[in-house]
């Protein structure tokens, strides 16, 4: 397996712009979630999803923050409108273990918002 | 509040020393506690875990010590290696539930 995949691995975008950042979970891993790196908040984890559906979405900074999953080998993570604060590397991982004991992570995307 | 504290940013060791990497939570419902490790530009990758009911697991070079009492875990690497410069991140969940990170330590061995 190719492990997770995130694309684009840089977005530079203006302020006030839509972003949108996407993941290919492990194929067969039914959790999937997004975190987001920055210096001053480590890597803090924004939603999950199980099984499609949303479990937790706490972390979400904002209404301008969404995400989906419309199906088993896709979510999208999409900020609207986009302001420089948000700039940071934004990581999707996914899991098969119910315990979640251990989640394998892409490469991240590095958002730049100008 | 942050649940999870790496109090300490940064550690610089010497190849062949002991680098020990501190973690303290407050919640003592954590089931598993792990710990990840990051190079620049990656994902950060897997590196060690152990199970509330345990208070020591190794693996080659790293053991991961938990002390539920005073609710802090530890990462002991022996001997580092220059290889091992990288952050590490300490990890807790409940089952079923997201794993939550500390801020991270950036370890830096020189040779």
């Amino acid at each position: 397996d190719a492990g997770v995949i995130q694309s684009p691995r840089h977005e530079v975008t203006e302020m006030g712009q839509e972003v949108t950042l996407r993941c290919k979970p492990i194929s067969g891993h039914d959790y999937l979630f997004w975190y987001r790196q920055t210096m001053m908040r480590g890597l803090e984890l924004l939603i999950y999803f199980n099984n499609n559906v949303p479990i937790d979405d706490s972390g979400m900074p904002e209404d301008r923050f969404s995400a989906k999953m419309p199906n088993a080998s896709f979510s999208t993570l999409k900020i609207q409108p986009s302001e420089p604060r948000d700039s940071a590397v934004y990581f999707c991982a996914s899991t098969d273990d119910t315990m979640n004991t251990e989640a394998f992570f892409g490469q991240g995307t590095r958002l730049t918002v100008v | 509040d942050q649940q999870v504290k790496q109090n300490s940013p940064s550690l610089s060791v010497q190849e062949g020393r002991i680098s020990i990497l501190n973690c303290d939570y407050t919640n003592s419902m954590f089931d598993y506690f792990l710990w990840y490790k990051k190079y620049p530009a990656e994902g950060p990758t897997f590196l060690i875990s152990i199970s509330s009911i345990k208070d020591k697991n190794e693996d080659g070079r790293f053991t991961v010590f938990l002390n539920k009492s005073a609710k802090h875990l530890s990462l002991h690497i022996v001997p580092s290696q220059p290889g091992d410069s990288a952050v590490y991140f300490c990890a807790f969940n409940q089952a079923g539930t997201a794993l939550i990170f500390g801020k991270g330590t950036t370890l830096s061995v020189s040779s």
